[in-house]
């Protein structure tokens, strides 16, 4: 089954520097990866997804993803954090039958 | 445009009890789905459906049965209550196809079972 991992459970960032929130992916074939957002007590947000072409893929609220073949990661970015972007990310694949695996969440928190 | 609608938000069952979780899409999507967030987790899905009369389960599928009659509607029941499945539920929906949309996501239900 295709999967992802986000290897950090939390990152802390300070306002107005950049942010870089990690996954990495295995899966078999070309891989359809997403990235989405979780503000406290309320549903995931689509931010942006890979399919094919460029590698770095442009999303909602000045997020960006950068596409990493020989790495096999899909890094989420944002030049300059805001304390409004402190909430819960998952990355997460496409397997089979259009269903979607997620990573466990990496909570980012961005201090004034 | 309602998107995705879950109900109710908020239940609290005791262990034994049934019931169902409501979720209702406008969006004519093929693709519907349940997960179940648990802290530390993520999102595991519990069943799928990739068109009306058509379900599979997911990763967690025990103690879950579902039913897809219409495309509009994916209830999800829990059959008998047990406190490993206090969690926070989420049905999702995707247009699907080679056209790869993100889903999107109803607001949750948030279960306790005591």
């Amino acid at each position: 089954a295709q999967s992802v991992a986000q290897p950090e459970d939390q990152v802390n960032v300070a306002e107005g520097n950049p942010l870089t929130v990690k996954c990495t992916y295995s899966v078999s074939g070309n891989p359809y990866l997403f990235w989405y957002v979780q503000y406290p007590n309320r549903g995931l947000q689509f931010l942006l997804k890979y399919i094919t072409g460029d590698n770095l893929v442009k999303g909602s609220y000045g997020f960006e993803a950068e596409f990493n073949k020989s790495q096999t990661s899909f890094h989420l970015k944002k030049p300059s954090a805001l304390v409004s972007d402190s909430a819960l990310y998952f990355c997460a694949v496409r397997d089979s039958g259009y269903a979607l695996n997620f990573g466990k969440g990496t909570s980012l928190l961005v201090t004034p | 445009n309602a998107g995705v609608t879950q109900t109710p938000k908020f239940q609290v069952l005791k262990t034994g009890q049934s019931m169902t979780l409501q979720c209702a899409q406008d969006m004519n999507h093929e693709y519907m789905s349940w997960y179940r967030q648990d802290p530390g987790m993520g999102l595991r899905l519990i069943h799928y459906s990739v068109g009306a009369g058509i379900t599979d389960q997911g990763e967690v599928p025990n103690g879950y049965n579902v039913s897809r009659s219409t495309t509009e509607d994916f209830p999800l029941r829990l059959l008998s209550a047990a406190p490993s499945q206090t969690s926070v539920y989420f049905c999702a929906s995707s247009r699907g196809g080679a056209s790869n949309y993100g889903y999107t996501f109803g607001s949750g239900t948030r279960l306790t079972v005591v």
